[in-house]
């Protein structure tokens, strides 16, 4: 079955423009996540979105990203006025329902962002 | 606050040599651990987890347990392959939480013929 996908798989802008980047989970996974990869370091979480209720976006670092997800469909990350220091692989995870503390999360293949 | 500190990499070693990557962590309450796999140019995929303190999470010849006196997960495999080669992620779910992941910075591992 497919995976989580991601596109694109790279982007490079420049500064100040706005990006836009994709996330198709796995089909009937209610829990959707964002993190970022900056270089050398761990996964940073951005935010996180379960079904119809509001989304967790505690770790977004500046108003200048946002997320959405239609339902249980496609999310879309996007950032406004992108810095130099936006520049990270950004990856996409679902997860299916239920109360396990355990569901595994299924990650995508990363969009990497280079800002110019 | 809770955290994940994984040693630093590469670590470069020579097929069937024993492999241990340390991994430690702080965080309040009871964690369930994890370590994802991150093949060049693949998705993270888990690769193994423990939900309690002494559970031994195995597979694909890699193991890790669970130490809450020490705080500790590390990861083992007896005899590595070239195909082991890729980047090592150490993550805790944070309790009491709808399932947010704390990973470590990861460790790239090396391995040749």
């Amino acid at each position: 079955g497919a995976g989580v996908s991601q596109s694109p798989s790279n982007k490079v802008t420049e500064k100040g423009k706005d990006v836009e980047l994709r996330c198709d989970p796995i089909s009937g996974h209610t829990a959707l996540y964002w993190y970022r990869q900056r270089l050398g370091q761990g996964l940073e979480f951005l935010i996180y979105f379960q079904g119809n209720s509001a989304p967790d976006k505690s770790g977004l670092p500046s108003d200048r990203f946002s997320a959405e997800r239609t339902g249980e469909s496609v999310s879309t990350l996007t950032i406004q006025r992108t810095q130099q220091e936006d520049s990270a692989v950004y990856l996409c995870a679902s997860s299916p329902p239920g109360l396990g503390i355990t569901n595994e999360q299924f990650f995508g293949p990363g969009t990497r962002l280079t800002v110019l | 606050g809770n955290s994940v500190t994984q040693m630093e990499g590469p670590v470069t070693l020579s097929e069937e040599a024993f492999l241990t990557i340390n991994c430690t962590y702080t965080a309040t309450g009871y964690p369930s651990l994890f370590w994802y796999v991150q093949y060049p140019g693949e998705g993270l995929q888990l690769l193994l987890k423990a939900t309690k303190a002494d559970d031994k999470g195995s597979n694909k010849g890699f193991e890790a347990t669970y130490r809450k006196e020490t705080t500790s997960f590390h990861l083992e495999k007896g005899s590595v392959q070239v195909s082991d080669s890729a980047v090592y992620f150490c993550a805790l779910r944070i309790p009491d939480s709808w399932g947010k992941l704390q990973f470590g910075a990861g460790t790239q591992v090396v391995v040749t013929p």
